[in-house]
């Protein structure tokens, strides 16, 4: 069965601290791996997509990685906007009509100043 | 704002009672999902529906149910409501041109307080 386990479960940072958030998954074979944010209240919002070990992509502090089990958010010099949940999630090769996306159940950030 | 509207933002209602989740996707959107979000369990996936086809189900209870219009609007039925039904509903969509995607829209959720 696909799972996503995401750690740690919630993290508190001085302001320009730098850390990595970890997201370690299990699927029948990655069609794609996926990083959200989360605001209190509110609907996740899509950050990036990760199709294969290898992978890097960057948006302004925020860069993810993967690997073949594993995927990290490495938070550069992180301000305090940047507190939110971060979910991971995976897609994986499974049958046309039952593949779904799997969410993990997030790290919580609070970046303090 | 990601495009995708939800209504009601928030229903109180008491057990037994049945109420209907709206959801508009982004303009152009064909795919819309239904995922429940409680504190203990994080976002659960209930179902997906694919230009008024239901596509992919996930742990939806016999007492919801779901359906996609013409205008490719959804409605979320959730019926005999229980205090454990209480959590935020969010409903997502997604382009979907045929291949699946996780690059959904999520809209800010309805939040569901059964008494």
């Amino acid at each position: 069965e696909d799972q996503v386990t995401q750690s740690p479960e919630a993290l508190r940072l001085q302001e320009g601290e730098s850390s990595s958030l970890n997201c370690s998954y299990t699927v029948s074979g990655l069609r794609g791996l996926f990083w959200y944010r989360q605001d209190p209240g509110k609907g996740p919002e899509f950050l990036f997509t990760l199709y294969s070990a290898g992978e890097e992509k960057e948006k302004e502090r925020l860069k993810a990685t993967l690997t073949k089990k594993e995927s990290f958010l490495h938070i550069t010099a992180p301000k305090p906007e940047d507190s939110a949940t971060y979910l991971c999630a995976v897609l994986g090769w499974g049958s046309y009509n039952t593949d779904k996306l799997i969410f993990g159940t997030g790290t919580r950030l609070q970046v303090f100043p | 704002d990601s495009g995708v509207t939800q209504t009601p933002k928030h229903l109180i209602t008491a057990t037994g009672q049945r109420v209907t989740l709206r959801c508009s996707p982004r303009s152009g959107d064909l795919s819309v999902y239904w995922y429940q979000q409680s504190l203990d369990q994080g976002l659960q996936f209930l179902i997906q529906y694919y230009n008024g086809e239901e596509r992919a189900k996930g742990n939806i209870l016999e007492r919801f149910s779901a359906q996609q219009f013409p205008d490719l609007h959804s409605e979320l039925n959730l019926s005999s409501l229980e205090l454990g039904d209480s959590a935020l509903y969010f409903c997502a969509s997604s382009v979907d041109t045929g291949g699946r995607t996780g690059e959904l829209f999520f809209g800010e959720g309805s939040r569901l307080t059964v008494l």
